[in-house]
């Protein structure tokens, strides 16, 4: 089974709106942690927002935000007031515990803002 | 404070040679992860070393190794190479490695094996 499925391939957001990336994962281990990443056309990943598997709270990052659903394991990633600039591929990952440090990435998502 | 840095930036090999990447991580950051992406397979992992150990090994080939320094700087060796192997292959670091620690990654060497 994959960790990590993100179901949108491509999408598209008009420029100053909001719009949600899905994220969902697998794991039986109850310590784990949730990650979103940012790959512009020049390939070096960004770090966007990080979820525990401990936390209460939503994550929130700026225009970044954490839909954190634990008992569904989605983890949905909503970016706020779309700019041009968020025009990238988005990656959802995940890294548990027992699997030492190793990340489990998505397939990503093609985000593109329409002005 | 210095990014991760990784070179070359690009590399064109041919079929049956082998090839070395390089990889200077984050000052004070002693876990390096490497990360072999393809449009077909995605992002997947290669392996991760710590204090010049290997410390966990994704699921590819022994043409693929690394190893790192004191220094924590790593390098990543395919031999052998094949088409298949042409790739992004994007380097990691984080401090130590734990469960809530983001990874910063370099801009990653753009392999091209002809």
């Amino acid at each position: 089974a994959q960790k990590i499925t993100q179901t949108q391939p491509g999408m598209f957001v008009q420029e100053k709106e909001a719009v949600t990336l899905d994220c969902t994962y697998d794991t039986s281990d109850p310590s784990y942690g949730l990650f979103w990443y940012k790959q512009p056309s020049s390939g070096e990943m960004i770090f966007l927002i990080y979820q525990g598997s401990y936390d209460q709270q939503n994550a929130t990052e700026g225009r970044y935000s954490l839909n954190f659903q634990k008992a569904r394991k989605s983890a949905n990633l909503v970016i706020s007031a779309s700019q041009l600039g968020d025009s990238a591929m988005y990656f959802c990952a995940m890294r548990e515990a027992s699997s030492g440090n190793q990340f489990y990435f998505g397939t990503g998502t093609s985000l593109t803002v329409i002005p | 404070k210095a990014g991760v840095t990784q070179t070359p930036r690009y590399l064109i090999k041919t079929r049956g040679q082998q090839v070395t990447l390089s990889c200077s991580p984050i000052s004070g950051h002693r876990s390096v992860s490497w990360y072999q992406q393809t449009p077909g397979q995605g992002l997947q992992f290669l392996f991760e070393y710590f204090s010049e150990t290997q410390r966990n090994k994704g699921n590819f080939p022994g043409r693929f190794s690394g190893r790192q320094f004191s220094n924590s700087r790593s390098e990543m060796n395919v031999s052998t190479l094949e088409l298949g192997d042409s790739a992004l292959y994007l380097c990691a670091s984080s401090l130590v490695g734990g469960t809530n620690e983001k990874l910063f990654f370099g801009s990653g060497t753009q392999l091209s094996v002809l």
